[in-house]
């Protein structure tokens, strides 16, 4: 299938720092990503739709001033916690289609905030 | 409201025998219905999917079978194994939008294989 790169894999950050999460599709072209939230043996939570060139589209409760989403190009979208607070730990997965409706999915990173 | 509903939230299955995962959907919309495989620590990994047109599709041990009038669809595992002890998502998204929806996932299956 195809791969979906996700970087750093964790990440430690003190309480208040802002924290940046790399989502790339390594051999296909994405023009939509996706970014979940899962919590300890939870689901997983769709928070975001990244769009290439435009601005992403967030689900209710999502607070997009806190989680920014940048789609900077067809093969890579960040997400960027921002002030980030104990609260915010949790492990974060992008996900990219490929030839709609196929979904692959990055190896996710664990946020923690101390 | 919670779209996709999963069950049973975990199941112990001895080595060999069938696994099998339920999921019911609620939004007609939906017409893809992908099974994710996910291990500790790890990102989901695609296992097998079927479209409504369809009512059963296999590939290797793993089949899903759907019935679009109960709107439910299922996950058969056979002849289980002790590396398929994971946990199993089952999703559903539109692609009505071109690609441009989410998928929704079930709450999840923490599948536990005895050798």
């Amino acid at each position: 299938g195809a791969v979906v790169s996700q970087h750093p894999s964790w990440v430690i950050c003190k309480s208040g720092t802002s924290v940046k999460i790399e989502c790339r599709s390594l051999d296909f072209q994405a023009t939509t990503m996706f970014w979940y939230r899962q919590f300890p043996k939870q689901s997983l939570m769709l928070m975001a739709t990244s769009n290439e060139g435009s601005k992403a589209t967030y689900e209710q409760g999502v607070e997009k001033d806190k989680f920014l989403i940048n789609h900077a190009s067809l093969t890579l979208s960040t997400l960027t916690v921002t002030s980030a607070h104990p609260e915010d730990s949790s492990f974060y997965i992008c996900s990219a289609r490929q030839g709609p409706p196929r979904a692959f999915f990055g190896q996710g990173t664990r946020l923690t905030v101390v | 409201q919670q779209q996709v509903k999963q069950s049973p939230q975990s199941l112990i299955v001895q080595k060999g025998g069938i696994s099998i995962i339920n999921c019911a959907y609620e939004n007609t919309a939906f017409d893809y219905f992908p099974w994710y495989q996910q291990f500790p620590g790890k990102g989901p990994a695609l296992l097998i999917a079927i479209r409504p047109d369809v009512s059963e599709k296999k590939e290797g041990r793993f089949t899903i079978s759907f019935n679009k009038s109960a709107k439910q669809f299922s996950l058969h595992i056979m002849d289980s194994q002790p590396g398929d002890s994971a946990t199993y998502f089952c999703a559903a998204t539109s692609n009505s939008g071109g690609g441009a929806d989410g998928l929704t996932f079930g709450k999840g299956t923490h599948l536990i294989i005895q050798p």
